[in-house]
């Protein structure tokens, strides 16, 4: 299975901060890499799909990055809704594994 | 609009089986895999398995394979769950999900989530 590892686990940040999350693959996953965001009694919410493809309706403050092994999700400034857990998934081959979740939290 | 509706919490003994239904609708079933993905409290997302509702087939991850059954009646739009012999562990929120895919047919993630049903596994 390949393993997804993001960091940092915990992030504490201010709203209008830029804030960089990171996930890596145990293994290359050319581009295909999903982004979610999870609010406590929510089911996550797609972000990003194909590494940095935005979906319909995320604002643009959000990007992903990245390919092979190496990933990045940035939120350019960050707005009170966005204080959240994120997901990394790897969609390159089965089982569809997650990273472990980045959680952000008010500063 | 487009949405899945999951069926209500359960709560079930050790050794039983549990059968959670995720009906779609404002799209064609047949057009988008079903995944299922579990997630314990506090913890992090889990995938299950996957499901071709046009095709039937499906795919399993090795932890649950033996132990969970995804099925569809293509009919009313509505995708399952079987999940047997539970054991404490298998304690979680429960959630469908539509597969999103690429012009080429590949799978990029998943656009439109269940609710959650919440299993609940106690003697």
């Amino acid at each position: 299975d390949i393993q997804m590892t993001q960091s940092p686990s915990s992030v504490s940040a201010s709203v209008g901060d830029r804030v960089t999350i990171t996930c890596r693959a145990s293994q290359g996953i050319s581009s295909w890499l999903a982004w979610y965001q999870q609010k406590p009694g929510k089911g996550p919410k797609l972000l990003i799909y194909a590494a940095f493809s935005l979906q319909s309706g995320v604002p643009s403050r959000f990007s992903g990055s990245g390919s092979g092994t190496d990933f990045s999700l940035t939120i350019s400034s960050l707005q009170p809704e966005d204080f959240a857990t994120y997901y990394c998934q790897q969609v390159n081959s089965f089982p569809y594994t997650f990273g472990q979740g980045t959680k952000l939290e008010i500063k | 609009q487009v949405q899945l509706v999951q069926s209500g919490a359960e709560v079930k003994k050790p050794g039983a089986s549990v059968k959670v239904s995720c009906k779609a609708s404002g799209y064609t079933f047949t057009s988008y895999d079903i995944n299922w993905v579990r997630q314990a409290t506090g913890q992090g997302l889990e995938w299950m398995g996957w499901m071709n509702p046009n095709s039937g087939n499906t795919g399993y991850a090795q932890k649950f394979q033996g132990r969970v059954t995804i099925s569809r009646n293509t009919s009313i739009s509505t995708a399952y769950m079987e999940l047997s012999s539970l054991r404490s562990e298998d304690t979680a929120v429960y959630y469908c999900a539509r597969g999103l895919t690429d012009y080429g047919g590949n799978s990029v993630g998943f656009d439109i989530w269940g609710q959650g049903t919440m299993v609940t596994v106690s003697s």
